[in-house]
């Protein structure tokens, strides 16, 4: 099955700063990627997400790369604010698997003002 | 984005006993929905794949006599956790696929903290 690594667990920048989260998955049928930011008790929320027939894609701060060849996807968060401060998680999903979600170990981001 | 609502938020319960969460599509209709556990500061483990109108499907290491899950609805699945133990204290939460007629999104609902006392 899928197997999704993110690096690193935890991540503290300063305010303003650019942030950036990697993950590296294995399934070569993987085909969708979402990134996801959870607060403490509180549900996932999508914040963005990429295909493979794109290798990037960008939503204001926000921006995610893929590398279907290395089978590696980022996300980049630029001028960073303290309420980016969450746990982001990466996710890969195959179609052929009812897009099934593998998630990675998430990142504690912190950003201090 | 969709919206998917999970009932109850919280719940205490006695060893022993069964307990019923909810997961409803509110805007959008469901044919796929997925059951994940969380433990404090960890990642989302997949349970089971729901799809309406057919049996879910477990993943490895799932007890599906003690997980039931039940899609009977496009809007509504149920995770009933049967004889729960302490150990089955956990974060639930599920989500709902939406096929918008050319891409699949995931959305998850606000989560269950089940605690067993």
């Amino acid at each position: 099955g899928e197997n999704v690594e993110q690096h690193p667990s935890t991540l503290s920048v300063q305010e303003g700063d650019s942030a950036v989260i990697k993950c590296t998955y294995s399934d070569s049928a993987s085909n969708y990627f979402p990134w996801y930011k959870q607060e403490l008790g509180k549900r996932p929320q999508l914040i963005i997400d990429i295909r493979s027939n794109v290798g990037e894609k960008k939503d204001q701060r926000i921006a995610v790369t893929l590398n279907k060849t290395a089978k590696h996807f980022s996300l980049h968060i630029t001028e960073t604010q303290p309420e980016d401060s969450a746990v982001y998680f990466c996710a890969a999903a195959a179609r052929g698997s009812n897009y099934k979600l593998t998630f990675g170990k998430g990142t504690l981001l912190t950003v201090n003002p | 984005g969709a919206v998917v609502s999970q009932h109850p938020s919280r719940v205490i319960c006695k060893s022993g006993t069964s307990v019923k969460i909810e997961c409803r599509s509110l805007d959008f209709q469901a044919t796929t929905m997925f059951w994940y556990r969380q433990f404090p500061k960890q990642s989302l483990m997949l349970m089971a794949t729901s799809n309406e109108g057919s049996k879910a499907t477990y993943e490895q290491g799932v007890e599906k006599d003690k997980f039931l899950i039940n899609h009977a609805s496009l809007t509504l699945s149920t995770l009933t956790v049967t004889s729960a133990h302490p150990e089955d204290s956990s974060f639930y939460i599920c989500s709902a696929r939406d096929f918008d007629g050319s891409a699949d999104t995931q959305y998850f609902g606000p989560g269950t903290r089940l605690t067993v006392l």
